[in-house]
């Protein structure tokens, strides 16, 4: 399995609390995304990143944002928590272009209440 | 920007029966194409992918899939289910030479009848 890791993979938290995830890797992969998951809608990006220092928005990125710092960490931040990003985060990464194939984390279940 | 139509949220299959999950994509440039699996209470798992060349590609557990440019289909299909393959599925599309960006439809459920 490749070797990602998120946590916490469990949280509850209260409505207009800050809250992080993070994702790490060690296969030294290129790209790392953020995805939501909820029923009815599948998953839908939030941002994703292709290099330190580069990311960019996904489908449903307003109330989140997210930094790279260093290649194997992917922080996802909910700057002020909401009942609607109740929610199964998954952090994926890939090497991209032809190789293109994404390796997911086992999620964070996050319950904003 | 890309985006994927999975038409049927549930498909209930005998077991042993064919099955097919439906896909459709959108996309003003060329496209990556992936079908992924989540069994209950996992995480996603890549089941095939298209590229370039054969449109009709090979994955996992018997599964396939073929690509139809004209169409804008990427249809996945089994030719006998089994209990095991009670998952959910879903498709996905990135344009090649693009933002890496990967989008994913909205799953088909499968459920397998004994």
């Amino acid at each position: 399995d490749a070797g990602i890791t998120q946590s916490p993979r469990h949280k509850v938290t209260e409505t207009g609390t800050p809250v992080t995830l993070r994702c790490h890797q060690t296969e030294n992969h290129r790209y790392m995304y953020w995805y939501r998951q909820d029923p009815g809608h599948g998953l839908r990006l939030i941002h994703y990143s292709y290099g330190v220092k580069d990311t960019d928005k996904g489908e449903v990125s307003d109330g989140y944002s997210v930094s790279r710092s260093k290649t194997e960490d992917f922080l996802l931040t909910l700057e002020s928590a909401t009942s609607s990003q109740t929610s199964v985060y998954f952090c994926a990464i890939s090497p991209g272009g032809e190789y293109e194939k994404l390796f997911f984390g086992s999620g964070t279940q996050l319950s904003v209440l | 920007a890309q985006s994927v139509t999975q038409l049927d949220s549930q498909v209930p299959v005998f077991e042993e029966a064919p099955v097919e999950l439906r896909c459709n994509y959108s996309s003003s440039v060329s496209v990556y194409l992936f079908w992924y699996v989540q069994y209950p209470n996992q995480g996603l798992q890549l089941l095939l992918k298209y590229l370039s060349g054969s449109t009709l590609v090979k994955g996992i557990n018997g599964f396939e899939a073929e690509f139809n440019k004209s169409q804008t289909s990427f249809h996945l299909r089994k030719p006998s289910v089994h209990i095991s393959d009670t998952a959910e599925y879903f498709c996905a599309v990135s344009d090649q030479g693009g933002d890496d960006k990967i989008i994913f439809g909205k799953g088909t459920r499968l459920h397998i009848l004994p």
